[in-house]
């Protein structure tokens, strides 16, 4: 059955620190893996990735995916409570979405 | 990017009615996809809705409870069927488009059932 795993499930951290969050997966046709930041209802666009190695940069979000180990993680630097949020990784598979079951970041002032 | 609008924002419905949900995309995609997020989980795939024909619905969910429609390439509907306080949930429209993988979220959904 195709999955995807997030960890850790929450986080709680202070501002300035630097969090790493972790996405696996197993689905039989890979095509891409996005990444979605959700604060009230609607999840808005990250990332996607789909070749290994090659990290995605915005600002203080960074993400690069492992297709061998079939993995990625989202990096966050010197963190803001902004950035207090539910981040969910999906795989794109087979014409559709599949999510993990986030992780709930919280950014202590 | 696609921008898309889905009203109701949100509902308090009564055990045993349905409601209506609409999807407006601001530019012609692909493909548009409904999925339910229930309190404190990820998101779930309803269904895929396909423009011209019967939407593909996932495992679990059938059209008799959660009927929808496309009738063109920028605008969806999603029924809620004979509510129960179990159907309470965030419902959210996406929509592919262009030559990648990104899927763009509606503001959602939120329907609460008494």
């Amino acid at each position: 059955e195709d999955k995807v795993v997030q960890s850790p499930l929450s986080l709680v951290v202070h501002e300035g620190d630097t969090v790493t969050l972790n996405c696996s997966y197993e689905v039989t046709n890979f095509r891409s893996l996005l990444w979605y930041k959700q604060e009230k209802k609607a999840p808005t666009f990250l990332f996607m990735l789909t070749s290994s190695g090659i990290e995605k940069k915005s600002g203080r979000l960074s993400s690069i995916l492992d297709k061998k180990e079939l993995f990625s993680i989202l990096n966050i630097t010197a963190t803001q409570t902004g950035d207090s949020a539910i981040y969910l990784c999906a795989v794109f598979e087979g014409g559709k979405l599949i999510f993990g079951q986030g992780t709930e970041l919280s950014v202590k002032p | 990017s696609a921008v898309i609008s889905q009203k109701p924002s949100r509902d308090i419905c009564q055990r045993g009615t349905s409601l209506t949900i609409q999807c407006q995309v601001d530019s012609q995609v692909t493909m548009m996809f409904w999925y339910r997020q229930q309190p404190g989980q990820s998101l779930t795939l309803i269904a895929t809705a396909n423009q011209g024909s019967e939407a593909t619905y996932e495992s679990g969910f059938v059209i008799d409870k959660f009927p929808i429609s496309r009738p063109n390439l920028t605008f969806s509907t999603l029924t809620v069927s004979n509510m129960s306080p179990e159907d309470s949930s965030i419902y959210l429209c996406s929509a592919l488009g262009g030559s990648t993988d990104t899927q763009y979220f509606g503001p959602g959904t939120r329907l609460t059932v008494l």
